[in-house]
This record gives C-alpha cells, sequence and structure tokens, in this order.
C-alpha cells in the first residue's frame, strides 16, 4: 500500500514550451501533496504545499507563474512548468500525504527528471 | 527555523566495513520527529525510520541501526557490513512539531553519497 506513482518519468522538451508533470496516490487518498526539486548531488528544496481543492502554498523565492500547482482530485496532483528554459531542468519529486492512521506519512514518488533544450 | 546538517558529502567503503553517516539538527520545537531516507542511482526515495524527539531508544533492524542523541542533537545511522546494494545516497530529514499535521513540511540534509565497493 501507499503507493505514489508519478508521469512522465523523463521529459526532454525546448525552450519556451511548458511541461506537465502528473503525480498520482495509487492507493490511499491523498489530502495533502508536496512538490519537490533536486539539482544533481543537491539535497531536497520544498516548493510548495497543495491541498486538494485549495491554492497552492508556495515557499519563499519559488515563483508561482512560472510553476503551476494544480490539485483537483484526492488522488491526482499536477505540476506544470510553463515557458521551461534550460534553467528549469531538474528532478522534480512528489509526495503524497492521506488524512490518518497508517497514511499519515508522507509518501514519494518516483520523480521525473526534466530537460530543457 | 529548523536545519539539518549532514557534514560528510561522499564515504567510500569496502564491502563488509561498517559505516556511520552522521546527522546533526536545529530546532526549537520541543516536540520534533526525525527520519532517513535512502536514494539509490534511480532516484526514488526510500523511507528507512522515524523517529519522534521523546524516544531516545536507538533502534537496529537488521544491518541497519541509529543512535538518537538528544543532548547533542544528533540521530546517526550505522550501516554494518556493508552491501554494494547500499550504495545511494542517504538524506536525514527534519519535520516540524506538528508533523501529524496535513500541511507540515520536511527539511531535508544535503545527503551523503555512500559507495560501497566489492
Amino acid at each position: 500500500g501507499a503507493v505514489v506513482s508519478q508521469h512522465p518519468s523523463r521529459v526532454i522538451c525546448k525552450s519556451g514550451t511548458s511541461v506537465k508533470i502528473e503525480c498520482r496516490s495509487l492507493d490511499f487518498q491523498a489530502t495533502t501533496m508536496f512538490w519537490y526539486r533536486q539539482f544533481p548531488k543537491k539535497s531536497l528544496m520544498l516548493m510548495a504545499t497543495s491541498n486538494e481543492g485549495s491554492k497552492a502554498t508556495y515557499e519563499q523565492g519559488v515563483e508561482k507563474d512560472k510553476f503551476l500547482i494544480n490539485h483537483a482530485s484526492l488522488t491526482l496532483s499536477t505540476l506544470t512548468v510553463t515557458s521551461a528554459h534550460p534553467e528549469d531542468s531538474s528532478f522534480y519529486i512528489c509526495s503524497a500525504r492521506g488524512a490518518s492512521g497508517r497514511y499519515n506519512e508522507q509518501f514519494f514518488g518516483p520523480g521525473t527528471r526534466l530537460t530543457v533544450l | 527555523a529548523q536545519k539539518v546538517t549532514q557534514a560528510q558529502t561522499e564515504i567510500s567503503v569496502v564491502e563488509k566495513e561498517d559505516v556511520t553517516l552522521d546527522c546533526v539538527y536545529e530546532t526549537r520545537d520541543t516536540t520534533y520527529y526525525l527520519f532517513w531516507y535512502k536514494q539509490p542511482p534511480s532516484g526514488e526515495l526510500v523511507f528507512l525510520i522515524r523517529r519522534n524527539s521523546f524516544d531516545e531508544q536507538n533502534e537496529i533492524s537488521g544491518r541497519y541501526s541509529w543512535n538518537f542523541q538528544k543532548s547533542t542533537s544528533s540521530f546517526n545511522f550505522t550501516i554494518t557490513a556493508s552491501q554494494v546494494v547500499d550504495s545511494a545516497v542517504y538524506f536525514c530529514a527534519l519535520s516540524e512539531a506538528s508533523y501529524t499535521g496535513a500541511n507540515s513540511k520536511l527539511t531535508f540534509g544535503k545527503g551523503i553519497t555512500l559507495s560501497v565497493r566489492p
């Protein structure tokens, strides 16, 4: 139980295009989802926290117009990198958390590697 | 503000050696949670342990053991008889007091890259 998937696992795009990354909780309802960014050989940096049906809360320094987060259902959150540029190339990881019981933990997805040419 | 320091950046050992990964944390909370995660080359974070601040008992799970010392704000992780499959990046993390609250965040250290050579 407590499986989180991300799609796609890897994406290469041209500069200026927008890319959407999906995060799904497969066997539990995720009231909260978190989006992290990880640069090579670096730590995970929290970008934003989203609750189902509400606007995401972004960390300081993260451009909300650049990184659009939608948490439309209890099993799906999406991160859209708008007008991507090479500096947006990174490893993006989501985590999902249920409301109670054994799902009251952050369960991490496998990550999405974004390369912007 | 919360902070996690993993002073070691890269460690290389030969298989069957024991290795200890250090983690020092800072927090003003009296109640908090500490974690260790493993990130193999595939990239997926693997949860290893969660420990709350009131439980200072050391824990052993197979070849893994954890030493929580509140007096020195440290939560060190030891792998006994290391194996090649232990090669990964290991992250220590800290959560704020209300971890059971839905929006509580994790603060990660910078990670330690462990290489175990055959």
